[in-house]
Parts: structure tokens; sequence; C-alpha cells
């Protein structure tokens, strides 16, 4: 009873590198998504994914990509990192994208740029 | 476009005590709304939904009614204990946009002492 499983849990890069943050649903939800938290502003939409083969941004899209080849699968990757993306990476999926549908959250990644 | 408001925390209360937390919205039309609570260290869990006018969403002694009139989807609980002690967000999502793309509010820390 996985369900959405990020990884790894804490990562520290340098300014400049890149990196990807996992993301993995195990309940064949159709629809996942990335925010990030900052204090005081809640969670923002970064990217999101109605489906295999399909993305769209969301809120705060730049300075990140996306890709989904699986429905399981969607991971987010930061091209190439800046200070400002300092913050707490969330995943989300849900079955559908639909008004009655939670989201589920995975446990997040706190990453920290220098 | 949508977006959430809720009251600023920390709110310190003491065990037994009553909780609100208001949250105020502005959406076109009728989105649903959501409460989510994040324990420490921990990814977000859903709380409670409404998904139209004057329902009322309820979950684990806390409850919250869609008010069309005022925009409003305050949370309340009657009596609340030291395990209650966490991060509330107040969120929506649709109708004019993706309804699997939530608005967040920037969330009220709820601290509650023996």
């Amino acid at each position: 009873n996985a369900g959405v499983t990020q990884t790894p849990k804490f990562q520290v890069l340098k300014t400049g590198q890149s990196m990807t943050l996992q993301c993995a649903q195990d309940m064949n939800h159709e629809y996942m998504s990335w925010y990030r938290q900052d204090p005081g502003m809640g969670l923002r939409l970064i990217h999101y994914s109605v489906g295999a083969g399909i993305t769209d941004q969301g809120e705060v899209p730049n300075g990140y990509n996306v890709s989904r080849s699986t429905t399981e699968d969607f991971p987010l990757r930061l091209l190439s990192a800046a200070p400002s993306q300092t913050s707490v990476y969330f995943c989300a999926s849900s079955k559908s994208g639909g008004p009655n549908q939670p989201q589920h959250f995975g446990d997040g990644t706190r990453l920290s740029i220098l | 476009g949508n977006s959430v408001t809720q009251m600023e925390g920390p709110v310190t209360l003491s065990e037994e005590a009553f909780l609100t937390i208001n949250c105020t919205y502005t959406a076109t039309g009728y989105p649903s709304l959501f409460w989510y609570v994040q324990y420490p260290g921990e990814g977000l869990q859903l709380l409670l939904k409404a998904t139209k006018a004057d329902d009322k969403g309820s979950n684990k002694g806390f409850e919250a009614t869609y008010r069309k009139e005022t925009t409003s989807f305050h949370l309340e609980k009657g009596s609340v204990q030291v395990s209650d002690s966490a991060v509330y967000f107040c969120a929506l999502s649709g109708p004019t946009d993706s309804w699997g793309k939530l608005q967040f509010g920037a969330g009220t820390q709820v601290v509650v002492t023996p």
C-alpha cells in the first residue's frame, strides 16, 4: 500500500547542477502533479499531467521540466539549479481530474540549493 | 483567477478548546473546496471536502460548510486534541480550470498544548 513515493527525501545541490526528483504511484491514477511549498505561500503548482504522454504547465513552471512516459512515474527535472528553487517539493496523484477526486500526496523532497 | 485566503497563524490553543480557521475564496462559478492537513515531516492528507453550495464536509470531528453567499469554507472543531497540531490548508479546484489543479491558501499552523 505504497501510494505516492518520492525520492530522495533530502538533497543539497550547488547552483548550476541538475537533478531529477522521482515520483511514482501504484494506484493506477491518471492525474499527477508537482507542487512546491514555500513559507507563507502554501503550495504552488509547477507541472501536471492528465495521462501518459500528456503534460502541461502550472503556475510556476520556469526552470523545471517533466515527462510522463508511463502511468506510474512522473519525474521532475531541474535543469540548472538556482537558490530560488530551494523548497519542499510534493508530488500528488488522483484517479482523474474530476471535481470529486482528492489528491494523494507523497511525503515530499526537501531541496536546498547553495 | 482563482485564489484562496486563510487566516494567518500560528493559532495556539489549549486541549479541548474550540478551533476555527477562516477560509475565503475567489472563483468563477462553483469550485470544489478542500481542507488538507499536514503533520510534521509528512505530506498533505485530505481532511474533508465539499463540491457544491451548502454541502458540509466532515471528518475526525472537523467540519466545514460550503457557503456560496459569503464565498467561505471555514474549518471548525469543537474540542481539539494535542494530536491535531498540524498545518491546515484550504484549497479549491475548478470549475473554469482543470479540476485536478489545486489552488492553495498559505496554510495555518495550529499548536495545541496540553
